[in-house]
């Protein structure tokens, strides 16, 4: 009955670092969606898994950033060679399905990433 | 490279008053939803309106939206303190993929 749940809440790392932020959402939702934010701005579309497909990546920056749903539950985003403009809050999201929008999202708290 | 765009920026008020934020997109919709985020809790869901409806109520919230306009409107009755958070749009891009779009946001500062 746990809600969705990321980690680590916050992560330092230096130029050129790699990182993986990890979220587990809600049990037994399909849908699951990485957002990143910057200071004062909503969240951007990263990318979204059907279960354990990656249906849509297309806000994903470069090819820096890899995420992964490999049993269709616990999900991981990858980032490689880490730049300072990386920096940012990591939101995952989960919903029962997708129809069109037509469900809300439950957000975990947020993986902060700053890079040095 | 958001579609949403929420007016005012910021907006402060006393403790029981109303608050109205609005909420314009880009192309058309299946749903429109509103969510608040705030320190304590995080990105929360508030309410969805989908494209067939006008107007959606519950409790002190009350969403419009007009597709010709492409725009919609939440209102906050009788305000609180523990209102004050950022109120953010986010629309399905209706273009067959997955991506939800947020706007911006609105920070609402209620004055106790």
């Amino acid at each position: 009955g746990a809600g969705v749940s990321q980690s680590p809440r916050y992560k330092v790392a230096k130029r050129g670092q790699d990182v993986a932020l990890r979220c587990d959402p809600i049990s037994g939702h399909v849908s699951l969606f990485w957002y990143q934010q910057a200071l004062g701005q909503g969240p951007e579309f990263l990318t979204y898994f059907q279960n354990e497909a990656q249906l849509d990546k297309s806000g994903l920056p470069s090819d820096r950033f890899f995420a992964e749903r490999p049993e269709g539950s616990v999900s991981t985003l990858k980032i490689q060679r880490t730049q300072q403009e990386d920096s940012a809050v990591y939101l995952c999201a989960s919903s029962r399905i997708w129809d069109r929008g037509s469900y809300e999202q439950y957000f975990g708290p947020g993986t902060r990433l700053t890079v040095t | 490279s958001q579609q949403g765009e929420e007016d005012p920026q910021a907006l402060s008020i006393q403790e029981g008053e109303n608050a109205t934020m609005n909420c314009s997109y880009k192309t058309s919709i299946n749903n429109l939803q509103w969510y608040r985020q705030n320190s304590g809790r995080g990105l929360v869901h508030l309410i969805l309106i989908r494209s067939n409806e006008r107007e959606k109520h519950s409790g002190r919230l009350r969403v419009t939206l007009d597709t010709s306009k492409k725009s919609s409107s939440l209102l906050i009755t009788a305000s609180r303190a523990a209102d004050t958070a950022s109120y953010f749009c986010a629309t399905d891009a209706n273009t067959g993929g997955f991506k939800t779009i947020f706007g911006a946001g609105t920070r609402l500062f209620v004055k106790a």
